[in-house]
């Protein structure tokens, strides 16, 4: 069956960076995009941006440009999403979830709880 | 950038009563691209439907989608306990995605 296992919850310091993990199991790693959509505490979800784990590419929400940095690992089918310049407004739950290009998100990780804290 | 607004804010009913969820879009959207998720405390979201009024593998007939242009709407047929959780619209055509702010369905 289909699963996306994100990594564990991460607390930080203001300035830091965090990279979360999202492992996909249950199809071909190269058939699906992987989306990042987060989530702050008692708010709505607010799309992040694409990455292709085929050929590399990636897209990501204006708001994010310049700090964020999707990648993958094909040897071990596994992406990544990379937040710098923390701030305290970048507490969230962080999912991914796949899509075709031009689709639905039918699957989403658990998960992880990124904390941006002095 | 296509803003998504669901009405109401909160939607208090009781078990077995009918629920109507609407979306409305800032500009029309093609209806094969927008979704409709559930999300319960502490979980993740569940795809419902898609495409406007496709449902999702295992999802219960008692949902339905429909509608097109600016104006989508969810229907929840008859209120299970389960069902009472936070449900949010997305669209999915048009870069970037974009999300409405959520419903909230409450016990009565």
């Amino acid at each position: 069956q289909v699963q996306l296992v994100q990594s564990g919850a991460e607390v930080k310091k203001p300035g830091a960076s965090v990279k979360v993990s999202c492992k996909p199991s249950g199809y071909s790693f190269t058939d699906y995009y992987l989306h990042w959509v987060r989530q702050a505490p008692g708010q709505g979800l607010e799309w992040m941006g694409w990455i292709n784990p085929d050929s590399d590419g990636t897209k990501y929400a204006q708001q994010f440009q310049g700090r964020v940095t999707m990648t993958r690992d094909t040897s071990i089918t596994t992406a990544y999403m990379e937040l710098s310049g923390l701030t305290s407004d970048d507490t969230a739950v962080y999912y991914c979830a796949r899509a075709t290009y031009s689709s639905y998100h039918d699957y989403w990780g658990q998960g992880t709880l990124v904390t941006v804290s002095s | 950038e296509i803003v998504l607004t669901q009405s109401p804010g909160t939607l208090s009913l009781s078990p077995g009563e009918r629920a109507t969820l609407s979306c409305r879009a800032s500009q029309s959207i093609s209806s094969i691209y927008l979704a409709w998720y559930q999300q319960k405390p502490g979980q993740a979201p569940r795809l419902l439907i898609y495409g406007a009024s496709s449902r999702a593998t295992g999802i219960p007939d008692r949902f339905s989608g429909s509608g097109s242009g600016t104006d989508f709407t969810l229907t929840i047929s008859r209120l299970e306990p389960e069902d009472f959780a936070v449900y949010y619209c997305q669209q999915y055509g048009v870069s970037p995605r974009t999300f409405g702010q959520g419903t909230k369905v409450e016990i009565k």
